[in-house]
């Protein structure tokens, strides 16, 4: 099991609003550490979404979003589109492993 | 633009020995901490190790904690990773990643290779 939880998988109709939790525990995200978002299509190498919680990095279209609240996260997808379809993993750092921790991940169908 | 090349990845027996090398491009190597990460076929990410930008800070998960070796050399701007006793469950496609900052503490990966791909089988 990974050490932050994330739902295994999650859809949404084209145009609608998805969210994707991550829930972690009092030696990562509830520690105070950031957390970090990132999308991964097939075959691809994983690409950064969003860093520092709920910042963009240039390039990356405002319809994503992020959010953070005691030991948990959130990735809000407004307006979903059909290329939005990919896996989507959260990562933050954990003081009891002394380092990174990722998500299980989230595979996100637009159906 | 940042560039992240691995290579090294290959079939090799358990228990035996292997040395990733990552060459990196593109923006000031020694300014930056460095990561490996890896992924099992069909699985998720798993972070591996990290290294500081003076390598005086080093991490390790514990499923390679004792088995591999991070290591950086600044003036040929190339990350390494030396993997030994590899296991079975050690398959995975590896990717080396630029941490945006300095240290390892409470970072992130803006820039990611492609991955070598690393198979344990007998």
């Amino acid at each position: 099991q990974s050490v932050l939880t994330q739902p295994p998988s999650v859809s949404g109709a084209p145009g609608q609003r998805v969210t994707i939790s991550c829930t972690g525990s009092s030696s990562n995200i509830g520690a105070g550490y950031d957390v970090h978002w990132y999308h991964q299509l097939p075959g691809t190498a994983p690409k950064l979404l969003i860093y520092g919680n709920s910042n963009r990095p240039s390039g990356v279209p405002d319809r994503f979003s992020g959010s953070k609240s005691g030991t948990s996260a959130s990735l809000a997808i407004t307006g979903l589109q059909a290329e939005d379809e990919a896996d989507y993993y959260c990562q933050s750092y954990d003081s009891s492993l002394s380092g990174s921790v990722f998500g299980g991940g989230t595979k996100l169908t637009v159906l | 633009e940042v560039q992240l090349v691995e290579s090294g990845g290959d079939l090799i027996q358990p228990g035996r020995s292997l040395r990733l090398s990552c060459a990196a491009s593109g923006f000031t190597f020694e300014d930056y901490a460095m990561h490996w990460v890896r992924q099992a076929p069909g699985k998720g990410l798993e972070w591996v190790s990290g290294i500081s930008w003076k390598s005086d800070d080093i991490g390790y998960a514990d499923s390679v904690k004792g088995r591999f070796t991070i290591s950086r050399d600044n003036a040929k701007n190339s990350l390494y990773l030396q993997m030994n006793s590899l296991r079975e469950e050690d398959t995975a496609l590896y990717y080396c990643a630029k941490d945006s900052g300095y240290h390892l503490i409470g970072s992130y990966c803006d820039y990611w290779g492609q991955g070598t791909l690393v198979t344990v089988s007998s």
